[in-house]
């Protein structure tokens, strides 16, 4: 089985500031890593994924995220944040094989940004 | 083109009765999520379905939740004997499919179960 953990519950950031939003996972098999983000009465919307290759992998929005497999970590970053990145973010992983490709979310991230 | 769609976009509904939550695939896609999110958590798995048939179904969390999908392509979640701890945001998701490769998977907008 697979779990993530996003340690802030809510991050408030100013506007134009670099923000890092954290996340940690468990598995015992190979992964996906992806980040999703929902914003308020909208369905989730893919931001970005890591699949294999290069662990730096550039998002929408000019988000991008690190896969890094010694920490188990897929943190997601933006160098400069605007009013209109406030949303609720969630990290999630699949396996990487068979056929039954469910994700498991964490508990999400709250971003404000702030003007 | 179309996304996913989801009908109703809220429902409420009182204690001990059944309802019905529908899902509209993107056309084609094969593959076929239910997600349950409840009030501050992240979406959690309920059902896969890959045409026709659940997969794996080990996400319900009791037999009083059910789900089809008749024809490959539109699926309803079925909750019988509601409860108040059923009240949450149900998520449908679809993918072309599976196999080696990865397909991502594109979300509905969600129903908003109130159960009072």
């Amino acid at each position: 089985a697979q779990s993530v953990t996003q340690l802030d519950s809510q991050v408030p950031v100013f506007e134009e500031a670099p923000v890092e939003l954290r996340c940690n996972y468990s598995s015992s098999v190979s992964v996906y890593l992806f980040w999703y983000v929902q914003y308020p009465n909208q369905g989730l919307q893919l931001l970005l994924k890591y699949l294999s290759g290069s662990t730096l992998v550039k998002g929408i929005n000019g988000f991008e995220a690190e896969f890094n497999k010694s920490q188990t970590s897929f943190h997601l970053r933006k160098p400069s944040v605007h009013i209109s990145d406030t949303a609720e973010y969630f990290c999630a992983v699949s396996v990487s094989s068979g056929s039954a490709r469910q994700l498991t979310f964490g508990s999400g991230t709250q971003l404000t940004v702030l003007p | 083109g179309a996304g996913v769609s989801q009908t109703p976009s809220n429902k409420v509904t009182e204690k001990g009765k059944y309802v019905e939550l529908r899902c509209d695939p993107i056309s084609g896609h094969t593959a076929l999520y239910w997600y349950r999110q409840s009030l501050g958590q992240g979406p959690e798995f309920l059902i896969y379905f890959q045409g026709t048939g659940a997969a794996d179904d080990s996400g319900l969390p009791n037999d009083r939740f059910f789900a089809v999908r008749p024809e490959g392509s539109v699926s309803t979640l079925k909750i019988q004997r509601t409860e108040r701890g059923d009240s949450a945001v149900y998520l449908c998701a679809s993918s072309p499919g599976t196999g080696s490769s990865y397909n991502e998977q594109f979300f509905g907008p969600g129903t908003r179960l109130t159960v009072l």
